[in-house]
């Protein structure tokens, strides 16, 4: 079974740039999470999908980020304009369904400069 | 209150020594509980699932007490190959759904 693919690994920007991350979750996998881990803490929900509709985005600072999953499986994660405290590693996850433990992709480790 | 805390540690034990990490959660409703483990700069990973009856994977137990509202993991006969950080995860009904929710982690450091 191919695991959670994302991309890229690594990004680099300056504060006030936009980025975008992709993530393409394991087949079948109806549920699709955003996560947020800092440094030394552990990840936070940005948001959560069911298929292609948002059913929990309370943690996601709307005002910078966006996400979007057109036809219930790719799903793409924005943030413009960045800020210094956005570095950090941005985690993609699926499930089967939501009372199942998740599979993980590798994440993007964004650093703003 | 957090909504899962854990001792962020370090924990630095001898190789095969016992180590218990604990675990609390403060909805209880929360449905289901997990033990994920993260190595450094790599992805969480599902270590075990927890269940009230409690369940055991080889070196690994993990415990549920409802009632307390605490959860524990208990490895055994430490390995060098063990040093991570492992992180504490509920999964509680929220206004959107199910989510699951992060202790900070516990780092686990085994030396020779």
């Amino acid at each position: 079974e191919a695991g959670v693919a994302q991309s890229p690994r690594y990004k680099i920007i300056e504060k006030r740039q936009s980025v975008a991350f992709w993530c393409n979750p394991i087949s079948g996998h109806a549920t699709l999470y955003w996560y947020q881990q800092i440094l030394g803490q552990g990840p936070k929900l940005l948001i959560q999908f069911q298929n292609n509709g948002v059913v929990d985005d309370s943690q996601l600072p709307k005002d910078r980020f966006s996400a979007e999953r057109l036809k219930g499986v790719d799903s793409t994660l924005k943030i413009q304009p960045a800020k210094l405290e956005d570095s950090a590693v941005y985690l993609c996850a699926s499930s089967f369904s939501s009372l199942n433990g998740y599979t993980f992709g590798s994440g993007t480790r964004l650093t703003v400069v | 209150r957090k909504e899962v805390e854990q001792d962020p540690g370090p924990f630095n034990v001898p190789e095969g020594a016992t180590v218990a990490f604990n675990c609390t959660y403060s909805n209880s409703a929360s449905q289901s509980f997990f033990w994920y483990r993260q190595d450094c700069r790599k992805e969480p990973k599902l270590l075990m699932s927890v269940y009230s009856s409690g369940n055991e994977d080889g070196r690994f137990t993990a415990q549920l007490n409802r009632a307390s509202q605490y959860i524990s993991l208990l490895i055994r006969d430490s390995k060098l190959s063990d040093s991570a950080t492992y992180l504490c995860v509920v999964n509680g009904l929220t206004g959107g759904g199910n989510k699951l929710t992060f202790g900070t982690g516990t780092q686990l450091k085994v030396e020779l």
